[in-house]
């Protein structure tokens, strides 16, 4: 058990559906992660938010909206997703927002976009 | 540009073998992590590491901040062993971002 629990495991939408990932952390930490892993891509970082403020957003398109309403919480909007969003979608965590601390994972949800 | 090579990408042995995944990478980093995916999609942090070597188990990571390179082994590897292994770090140039580029991986299956 990681302590980061992501909701749902599996998603199937459409393309003009919106829909919602969800993230929470029991583990106290001041920075949330969500990365975007496509099939047989690396994994790529989209938004961090520490201590509830975005501080990084990598070019992700606003069909993607992060939402962050405390630091235990993380949420991905999305809405009008493209088939070429299906992915993996990882939520992460760590003490504070900094390459020396260690990330924990949630187990990613699977997100297939008709 | 690749910021961050791995080798080899693919990787099969027999169950007992020693095992060495290695990663490469262009720009100077403070620190360097080992993450072990499993077929699920799960992801493991196994090391972070900002110079010399950290041993857990069966797994040992070395780094050489000079050379800007890692190795991550495992001894006597065993079938459960047989996950993604990523090497990640703040590889970006530019500075100033803390967050992690991801290596592609090494799939390393080990067979009983």
């Amino acid at each position: 058990e990681t302590g980061v629990t992501q909701t749902p495991r599996h998603l199937v939408m459409g393309m003009t559906n919106k829909k919602s990932l969800k993230c929470e952390q029991h583990l106290g930490h001041n920075a949330m992660y969500w990365y975007k892993q496509s099939a047989k891509k690396p994994l790529e970082l989209m938004f961090v938010y520490s201590l509830e403020e975005r501080v990084e957003n990598n070019s992700v398109p606003s069909r993607f909206s992060p939402e962050c309403p405390n630091s235990s919480h993380l949420f991905l909007h999305l809405h009008t997703l493209q088939p070429e969003d299906s992915a993996l979608y990882l939520c992460a965590s760590s003490q504070y927002y900094s390459s020396y601390n260690e990330q924990f994972f949630g187990p990613g949800t699977r997100l297939t976009v008709l | 540009k690749n910021e961050v090579e791995q080798s080899p990408q693919n990787l099969t042995a027999q169950e007992g073998e020693f095992i060495t995944i290695n990663c490469s990478y262009s720009v100077g980093i403070s620190a360097l992590h080992w993450l072990q995916q499993h077929p699920g999609g799960g992801i493991v942090s196994l090391f972070m590491l900002s110079s010399g070597k950290k041993k857990h188990g069966r797994l040992i990571a070395t780094i050489n901040i000079q050379e800007k390179h890692s190795s991550l082994h495992i001894t006597a590897s065993h079938p459960r062993d047989s996950a993604v292994y990523i090497c990640a770090g703040p590889f970006k140039s530019g500075g100033g971002a803390d967050g992690l580029t991801f290596g592609k991986g090494t799939h390393l299956i080990i067979q009983p």
